[in-house]
């Protein structure tokens, strides 16, 4: 079975553009997850999703928002980009999801964001 | 104070050596993850865990839930082990996943 991919693996935008960042599911899974890293923060949890719904949301201002699709594809956007948000963007699928039930996740290569 | 504490933030070694990372965290969760990051961002997942202690090849990772306590071994450590350990918890109630700051582990030939 293919990896979790992530398009594009990296990327520089200048301050307030904005971007759209893609995560395909590991063939069969349902849920993906979001996270960024950065390293004053480390890895912090942005957004999942599962059958199309937000399950849950980190502690991300609005212009941090995310959608999926039928296919289970995610994407995620970020509008009016500051130089705080350069970082390593990580996606993750699992098989499923369910309240206070936990599915092994795997992670994707990650896309690497610059903003000048 | 973060709720998810690893120690030590790094760690160099021998190769052969038994390596032990720790992991405490402040409040009651469902399940524990400790997960390894290689230079260039990939992360894997090496256990998800909520009671016991569970084996892989080389590496077994056990949870004291009463302690609020995990621990990484790695038996007969190699240099291709070298990388970024990193434990996240997904407490009650709150189904984000909270990370660790990481152990940055260095094992030399």
């Amino acid at each position: 079975k293919a990896g979790v991919t992530q398009t594009p693996r990296y990327l520089i935008k200048t301050r307030g553009q904005q971007v759209t960042l893609s995560c395909s599911p590991i063939s069969g899974h349902r849920s993906v997850s979001w996270y960024q890293q950065t390293p004053g923060q480390g890895l912090q949890f942005l957004f999942e999703y599962f059958s199309e719904t937000q399950r849950n949301k980190g502690n991300f201002p609005g212009r941090f928002s995310g959608r999926q699709f039928s296919n289970s594809r995610s994407e995620m956007n970020v509008s009016t980009l500051e130089l705080g948000d350069s970082a390593l963007y990580l996606c993750a699928s699992s098989s499923s999801w369910g309240a206070n039930t936990y599915y092994e996740q795997y992670f994707g290569p990650g896309t690497r964001l610059t903003v000048t | 104070k973060n709720e998810v504490e690893q120690s030590p933030q790094n760690l160099t070694a021998q190769e052969g050596e038994f390596i032990t990372i720790n992991c405490s965290y402040s409040v009651g969760i469902s399940a524990l993850h400790w997960l390894q990051q290689h230079p260039g961002g990939g992360i894997v997942s090496l256990f998800m865990l909520s009671s016991g202690k569970k084996k892989h090849g080389r590496l077994i990772a056990t949870i004291n839930i009463q302690e609020k306590h995990s621990s990484l071994h790695i038996t007969a450590s190699h240099p291709r082990d070298s990388a970024v350990y990193i434990c996240a918890v997904r407490p009650f109630g709150n189904e984000k996943l909270t990370f660790g700051t990481g152990t940055r582990l260095t094992i030399i030939p």
